[in-house]
């Protein structure tokens, strides 16, 4: 799998925008880009995924560079919810309809403060 | 919830031992993926099934083995224990065509 680079750690104060970076220079074209976070105690949970194209869902957009070597998750409005280990993942396409496994790097660690 | 159930929530064991961790996926999917977490190691894909079969296979020591049953749910086995198999493990189900994982809220095991 291709891999990413995040920062270790972020900071952001409620209720303004986070962008988290995320480079990945060595994506071959058949590699999705997932997003997930891990809350607290918790297992990992998905935030949204893209291809070419930026994505919005309800909880964030991702947004794609036009040579896609990185992305950027966009949270809105952040809340004390929201602090959490956000992982970037490649997922190559290649493997199949049916295999979706991820590899997990360390994420950034999302501080909010109140 | 994510609609993916894993028991037990804490199991505490002693080398040498052997334990089951099961996972049951959300109604309907035919994926299923086992992780483990630890300090050190981070989130490791150990194995996948999908609809009774191994689909791909990760970091999995040969101490551990898995296997998916006719009603899709899922049970992870790990025998010899050591001390540094002490970690949350991590069950995540899918559904067919979709990219979307689930994941329960894991089993700890500590290993003493």
């Amino acid at each position: 799998d291709a891999k990413t680079t995040q920062p270790n750690s972020m900071e952001s104060n409620e209720e303004e925008p986070v962008h988290l970076p995320c480079n990945h220079s060595t994506i071959s074209g058949t590699d999705y880009i997932h997003w997930y976070r891990q809350l607290p105690s918790q297992g990992p949970e998905y935030v949204i995924h893209g291809l070419t194209s930026n994505v919005n869902n309800r909880m964030a957009s991702l947004a794609i560079a036009e040579d896609r070597k990185s992305s950027t998750l966009i949270l809105h409005r952040a809340t004390l919810r929201d602090a959490a280990v956000y992982y970037c993942i490649l997922r190559d396409d290649r493997s199949g309809g049916s295999n979706y496994k991820l590899t997990f790097g360390k994420g950034t660690l999302l501080t909010v403060n109140p | 919830d994510s609609g993916v159930t894993q028991t037990p929530k804490h199991l505490i064991t002693a080398t040498g031992q052997r334990v089951t961790l099961r996972c049951s996926p959300r109604s309907g999917d035919l994926s299923v993926y086992w992780y483990q977490q630890s300090l050190d190691q981070g989130l490791q894909f150990l194995i996948q099934y999908y609809n009774g079969e191994e689909r791909a296979k990760g970091n999995i020591l040969e101490r551990f083995s898995a296997q998916q049953f006719p009603d899709l749910h899922s049970e992870l086995n790990l025998s010899s224990l050591e001390l540094g198999d002490s970690a949350l493990y991590f069950c995540a189900s899918s559904a067919t065509g979709d990219e979307k994982l689930f994941f329960g809220s894991g089993t700890q095991l500590s290993v003493l």
